[in-house]
């Protein structure tokens, strides 16, 4: 079974600064996607970034970024210029069966942005 | 665009009592829906996942008897927790999937906040 890893329960960054989330996964499947979705207080889960694995080149969406290494299984994510609308819930997820498949996701990361 | 709602946002219900949730997509035909859990604090289990026409497939440890899904339709998928208890209690939430631009990317309703009292 696929299994989805976010080991930082909580992270704290200053106004406009960088922020790194890290995230693993276990798969013994060759194709793939992986998300980030943040989920505020509103618990509406909203899509950050999506990266399909048979994608070499990083993904990036404004501010985010993902550090995406296949052979490591590791999918970081990478939040610049942190704002204050940052602050939410992180949730890592993985699915596979050509995206048909519900997703897998982390226990996710609380991400605080300091003013 | 990619709109999927959920009604009601939140429900209340005596134990032994059943109780109905809709997942409506909105702008778009989804061929695949789900079914999420969220435990206050936790992170999101998928319960099932259904495709129009056809039973859902549940997870592991989902009881089908107790969380009775029907997927009528392409736009509405509902889940029915039936005899509900205490525990049953928490933040259901559902997803779909269609002939996106990205037909692997799923979009998310609001949630429906369950008490059981």
């Amino acid at each position: 079974a696929q299994t989805v890893t976010q080991s930082q329960p909580e992270m704290s960054v200053q106004e406009a600064e960088t922020v790194t989330l890290s995230c693993t996964y276990d798969t013994s499947e060759s194709d793939y996607y992986l998300f980030w979705y943040k989920q505020p207080p509103s618990r509406q889960m909203i899509l950050v970034i999506r990266q399909e694995a048979y994608k070499q080149q990083n993904a990036t969406e404004n501010r985010f970024s993902v550090n995406f290494q296949k052979a490591a299984k590791s999918f970081s994510l990478k939040i610049s210029d942190s704002q204050l609308g940052d602050a939410a819930m992180y949730f890592c997820a993985y699915n596979s069966g050509g995206g048909a498949d519900g997703l897998t996701f982390g226990k996710g990361t609380h991400l605080i942005i300091q003013p | 665009g990619a709109v999927v709602s959920q009604h009601p946002s939140r429900v209340i219900c005596k134990s032994g009592t059943s109780v109905k949730i809709e997942c409506r997509s909105l702008d778009f035909q989804a061929t695949t829906m789900f079914w999420y859990r969220q435990f206050p604090k936790k992170s999101l289990m998928l319960m099932a996942t259904s495709n129009e026409g056809s039973k859902a497939t549940y997870e592991q440890g989902v009881e089908k008897d107790k969380f009775l899904i029907n997927h009528a339709s392409l736009t509405l998928s509902t889940l029915t927790v039936t005899s509900a208890h205490p525990e049953d209690s928490s933040f259901y939430i559902c997803s779909a999937i269609g002939q996106m631009v990205y037909p692997y990317e799923q979009y998310f309703g609001p949630g429906t906040r369950l008490t059981v009292t």
